[in-house]
């Protein structure tokens, strides 16, 4: 079946860097785009950006643009989403979601995995 | 780009119909049949429930449905049940490649 598969919670300091790791299985991993969406406790989802597996492209939303870097191995079906200078309002809960290209909404979400920031 | 407007809570008997709408501008909500709906129960990772403004994916309950009209989408709910106590999120192409969600709306089931 498919899914998304995504790495376990970080503890991080102020300033830190995270890398947040997303397998998938059960389709063509370069079909589809990834995209990453947060959610901070007690809050709504925030679309962080997408990946194009195929190609490489990425599109970031304007608040993480300069923070985020999103990038994906074909070889092991993984994308990865790297968020630096972490701030404690960086604590959330991050989703890996597949899309269909072009479409832009996402059919197949990972279990999400929580980042917490705190000195 | 401002998230999409959802109103924070609404509320239903069983077997009864809801709806919450998903407020957006003619930039984005108003110019694209690109909106999506999404249920999250706590804890859970969100689940698509309807997409390009009205279409169902394949196991979706058709007691689902969406619509859009000008810049506000809607999600309606028919056949309330106890099991869709949960959280809704729309989510809209804005251009440029890229979705806002909306703030999001806790249903409760009386």
């Amino acid at each position: 079946q498919v899914q998304l598969v995504q790495s376990g919670a970080e503890v991080k300091k102020p300033g830190a860097s995270v890398k947040v790791s997303c397998k998938a299985s059960g389709y063509t991993f370069t079909g589809y785009y990834l995209h990453w969406v947060r959610q901070a406790p007690g809050q709504g989802l925030e679309w962080m950006g997408w990946i194009n597996p195929n190609s490489g492209d990425t599109n970031y939303a304007q608040k993480f643009q300069g923070r985020v870097t999103m990038t994906s191995e074909t070889s092991i079906s993984t994308a990865y989403m790297d968020l630096s200078s972490l701030r404690s309002d960086d604590t959330a809960v991050y989703f890996c979601a597949r899309g269909p290209r072009r479409y832009y909404f996402m059919d197949v979400w990972g279990q999400g995995t929580t980042v917490s920031v705190s000195s | 780009q401002s998230a999409l407007t959802q109103p924070a809570s609404v509320s239903g008997s069983p077997g009864q119909s809801i709806s919450i709408s998903c407020t957006g501008t003619s930039s984005d909500v108003g110019s694209y049949n690109l909106v999506s709906w999404y249920q999250q129960h706590p804890g859970k990772a969100p689940q698509l429930l309807i997409y390009e403004v009205t279409k169902r994916p394949s196991g979706v309950s058709n007691r689902f449905s969406g619509s859009k009209s000008g810049n506000t989408a809607s999600l309606t709910i028919s056949g309330l049940q106890a099991e869709d106590e949960a959280d809704y999120f729309c989510c809209s192409y804005v251009g440029r490649s890229t979705v806002v969600f909306g703030g999001g709306t806790k249903l409760t089931v009386l």
